[in-house]
């Protein structure tokens, strides 16, 4: 069966610090990864997806950045965290052409 | 605007009340999800849906897709069932970015 995995489940980090979230999906090959992030009190906001490896689309201008160095590994990063990346973020899969839609358990991120 | 609309936003309940949470949404759409986000932040989908109705134990979804609307019901609620319930709409399978979500409705059924 297929399973994802996000971690770390909870994190703080400084202003001007360097962020990576790591994301690895298992039992499926070739699928479509999304990073959301959900602000405090807002609804879900896609922020990167990727169809395929090394193929990364962003939907929303910001201070992050996201790889995918192989076909079920996804990673969000950026280089100087600011207060406003707080939120809890979420990574999520699904097959290409399906409907079925799974998310990961999430990091919460707070920037201090 | 926002593609999907929740209603309501906060609902408070008795245990045993029948709930209804309502979901509009704007866009065409392939297919519409019920997702549970329990107060940890992990994310379950529910249901989805693309016509008609789907039960699971005491959940149901119905969508008419000439209304642009959807509802999910709990029957005999449960203060497990205390959650927000975000709904989600997809216009195809094909690409990434095509998913639009509510901003969910929190539910806090009372024993």
């Amino acid at each position: 069966s297929q399973t994802i995995h996000q971690w770390p489940a909870t994190l703080v980090q400084p202003v001007g610090s360097p962020l990576s979230l790591e994301c690895t999906v298992e039992g499926t090959s070739n699928p479509n990864l999304y990073w959301y992030r959900q602000a405090a009190g807002r609804g879900l906001q896609l922020l990167f997806y990727s169809v395929g490896i090394g193929q990364i689309s962003s939907e929303v201008p910001q201070n992050l950045s996201a790889s995918r160095p192989q076909d079920r590994q996804f990673i969000l990063s950026s280089k100087k965290l600011l207060l406003s990346d707080s939120g809890f973020y979420l990574c999520a899969w699904s097959l290409p052409l399906a409907y079925g839609y799974t998310f990961g358990s999430g990091t919460r991120l707070t920037v201090v | 605007k926002n593609e999907v609309e929740q209603s309501p936003q906060n609902l408070t309940a008795q245990e045993g009340e029948f709930i209804t949470i309502n979901c509009s949404y704007s866009v065409g759409i392939s297919a519409l999800h019920w997702l549970q986000q329990h107060p940890g932040g992990g994310i379950v989908s529910l249901f989805m849906l693309s016509s008609g109705k789907k039960k699971h134990g005491r959940l149901i979804a119905t969508i008419n897709i000439q209304e642009k609307h959807s509802s999910l019901h709990i029957t005999a609620s449960h203060p497990r069932d205390s959650a927000v319930y975000i709904c989600a709409v997809r216009k195809g399978a094909n690409t990434g970015n095509q998913f639009y979500f509510g901003t969910g409705t929190s539910l806090t059924v009372i024993p």
